[in-house]
């Protein structure tokens, strides 16, 4: 079984610049979350999705960040304009569901990105 | 809102032994999961073991075993036999299922396991 799959695996951008990652889940995961990793962190929610549809995006600063999961499939997440204190590691991860028995989240190995 | 604690930052274990991180955790819901995830240097995280609130047996995964004192909210991992492969940071997550599975992990515990 192909595990999640996520690019860039790094990215360097200028402060005020653009940047777009991608995240592939498993095959057949209706869920799927993206968190921001600060270095020396635990993994902080931005998003989550249930199929096409956003559960939580409460931690999402809308101001600069915009994810999207057309189809219930693919999805990505844009920074439109970057600052310094983006720079993290920005992981996406699937579950089956949300049912109990279903909720083991598998994760990607991450976009490290890095404002200047 | 839920809080997740791991007052260790740093620990080392001599290979073949045991050591336990500790994880503490806040809130008021009386259904939820509690989770150790693995995150070894430069790869992915992994799930390494789940526990249910409801549930008052411990969870155990081979080498691995849990703590799980509902009443004072802690939910510390035992790693038993200490293996090299084990070098890695630790993440204590909490879940509530209300919520459509929001999680809320720790600060983590990087563990060293020497030779």
């Amino acid at each position: 079984e192909a595990g999640v799959a996520q690019s860039p695996r790094y990215k360097i951008i200028e402060k005020r610049q653009s940047v777009a990652f991608w995240c592939n889940p498993i095959s057949g995961h209706a869920t799927l979350y993206w968190y921001q990793q600060i270095l020396g962190q635990g993994p902080k929610l931005l998003i989550q999705f249930q199929n096409n549809g956003v559960v939580d995006d409460s931690q999402l600063p809308k101001d600069r960040f915009s994810a999207e999961r057309l189809k219930g499939v693919d999805s990505t997440l844009k920074i439109q304009p970057a600052k310094l204190e983006d720079s993290a590691v920005y992981l996406c991860a699937s579950s089956l569901g949300v049912a109990a028995g279903d909720n083991e989240q598998f994760f990607g190995p991450g976009t490290r990105l890095t404002v200047l | 809102a839920q809080t997740v604690t791991q007052s260790q930052p740093e620990m080392s274990v001599q290979e073949a032994e045991t050591v336990t991180l500790s994880c503490t955790y806040d809130t008021s819901e009386n259904n939820y999961y509690l989770f150790w995830y693995k995150q070894p240097p430069s790869r992915q995280m992994i799930l390494v073991i789940r526990q249910e609130a409801y549930k008052q047996q411990n969870a155990t995964e081979n080498r691995f075993s849990v703590n799980f004192q509902k009443a004072a909210k802690s939910f510390s991992l035992k790693i038993s036999d200490s293996q090299l492969g084990d070098t890695a940071m630790y993440f204590c997550a909490f879940m509530r299922p209300n919520t459509g599975n929001q999680f809320y992990f720790g600060t983590g515990t990087s563990l060293t396991v020497i030779p």
